[in-house]
């Protein structure tokens, strides 16, 4: 069973460095999965924020590129979610989660974290 | 603004069948296969429908999804209390990004 765990910082400062990181266990980081980073504002929908492959390519939502990295620690088995110059509209709850491609054109999210709220206040 | 449109809400009655649509474009739907999710409240997404129409293993077959073109569509049929949930597609967008729709509220009447 695949499980995904994210952790970090609940309270962030405006102007400030969001950093998250999540704990997979049941498959490996170094699979031949992509690994998404999602998020979703109280009371909104869901906002894809990028995504990892282990070797490290990367795709990010051209909204947020500027201010995100994402890494994966491989010895770890953890992925890590940093998003800079933070303000309120970045308040969410951000999940990490498993992505599947069973063809280039064949992108979904099978396995999901619990989510973390992460909000960005004085 | 989402990439992909949703109606914000939908309903009905327990044991009918409803549907939700899904628009996108040429860059996404039109060119990239649709998933589905369910969340209810306080929960994280689940995935009940991938590559348009196939359903993972634990789903029930009251749940199908379909796509057209540009468009999609969520089906539950047999409707029960337990899915009363917001309901999101999504697909990849031939310019390097996952996009959702904005959700539809499902309510069981």
């Amino acid at each position: 069973q695949v499980q995904l765990q994210e952790s970090g910082p609940r309270l962030v400062k405006p102007s400030g460095t969001l950093f998250l990181t999540c704990d997979v266990s049941g498959d490996s980081i170094s699979s031949s999965n992509w690994w998404s980073w999602v998020r979703q504002p109280p009371g909104k929908g869901l906002e894809w924020i990028g995504e990892i492959y282990h070797v490290g390519s990367t795709n990010s939502n051209p909204s947020l590129k500027s201010r995100v990295t994402l890494s994966v620690d491989k010895s770890k088995n953890q992925l890590s979610l940093n998003l800079t110059s933070v303000t309120a509209a970045d308040t969410a709850v951000y999940y990490c989660a498993r992505g599947q491609y069973s063809s280039p054109s064949d992108f979904y999210l099978d396995y999901w974290g619990q989510g973390t709220l992460v909000t960005v206040s004085t | 603004q989402s990439a992909l449109t949703q109606p914000p809400s939908a309903s009905g009655t327990p044991g009918q069948r409803v549907t939700i649509s899904c628009f996108g474009s040429s860059s996404n739907i039109g060119s990239n296969t649709v998933s589905w999710y369910q969340q209810v409240p306080g929960a994280a997404p689940k995935l009940i429908i991938h590559t348009n129409d196939q359903r993972p293993s634990g789903v029930p077959d009251r749940f199908s999804g379909s796509k057209s073109g540009t468009s999609a569509s969520l089906a539950i049929s047999g409707l029960q209390s337990e899915d009363e949930a917001d309901y999101y597609c999504s697909a990849w967008d031939d310019r390097l990004r996952g996009v959702f729709g904005g959700g539809t509220k499902l309510t069981v009447l």
